[in-house]
């Protein structure tokens, strides 16, 4: 099973400001790499997948970056509706497996 | 429109069983593979299990293989999950998640379209 860690496990930031939220694999999972957002009592939504594909309906201020076992997700300057938690996935396998997510909140 | 509804959720005693349903909408049910991923009270998401688009595949995350069934009804547009000899660590909400792309084989990927979830406690 590939674990994902992520990095931190909370971010304060004030909106205006840029987020950079990172993911590690442990081991290769080429550029089969996802991230989620979700909000308190909400489902996840996908926001890109393929490192760096914005799934549909997603802003240009999310981005994705990386391969192999780093990766980055970059929020550009942060909206009030951006603080949730955030999740990144991999699925080089069948197995997909999820990091233990990230909470961006509100400084 | 995409829709995914789960029903089935509830109050179970431990070794006790559940069975969960999916009712989906909006997209051709019998050409997607789909899986069911839970999310522990205050924790991250653990995906749990998946299905072919024919049923004639499955897959299972280890900490659940051998107790819990993933089966579908085509004619009905239907997933379901069956869960036996339930235990504490097994609290969540079940998500059901179509797969990005629907594609009919199970390829492990990644997911579109969330249901809203339905909580299953276990506890005496």
């Amino acid at each position: 099973e590939i674990v994902l860690t992520q990095s931190p496990a909370t971010l304060s930031l004030s909106p205006g400001e840029r987020a950079t939220l990172s993911c590690r694999a442990s081991q290769s999972v080429s550029s089969y790499l996802a991230w989620y957002q979700q909000k308190p009592g909400q489902a996840p939504r996908l926001l890109i997948y393929d490192t760096s594909n914005r799934a549909t309906g997603i802003p240009a201020r999310f981005s994705g970056s990386g391969s192999g076992t780093d990766f980055t997700l970059t929020i550009s300057s942060l909206e009030p509706e951006d603080f949730a938690v955030y999740y990144c996935q991999q699925r080089s396998n069948w197995l997909p497996t999820f990091g233990q997510g990230t909470k961006l909140e509100i400084k | 429109e995409v829709q995914l509804l789960e029903s089935g959720g509830g109050l179970v005693q431990p070794g006790g069983s559940l069975r969960l349903s999916c009712a989906a909408s909006g997209f051709t049910f019998s050409s997607c593979a789909m899986s069911w991923i839970r999310q522990a009270p205050g924790k991250g998401l653990e995906w749990v299990s998946a299905i072919s688009g024919t049923g004639g595949s499955t897959y299972y995350a280890d900490s659940v293989k051998g107790r819990f069934t993933i089966s579908r009804d085509n004619s009905k547009n239907t997933l379901y999950l069956q869960m036996n000899s339930l235990r504490a660590e097994d609290t969540a909400v079940y998500y059901c998640a179509k797969p990005q792309g629907g594609f009919l084989v199970w390829l492990g990927g990644y997911f579109d379209y969330w249901g809203q979830g339905t909580l299953v406690t276990v506890s005496s």
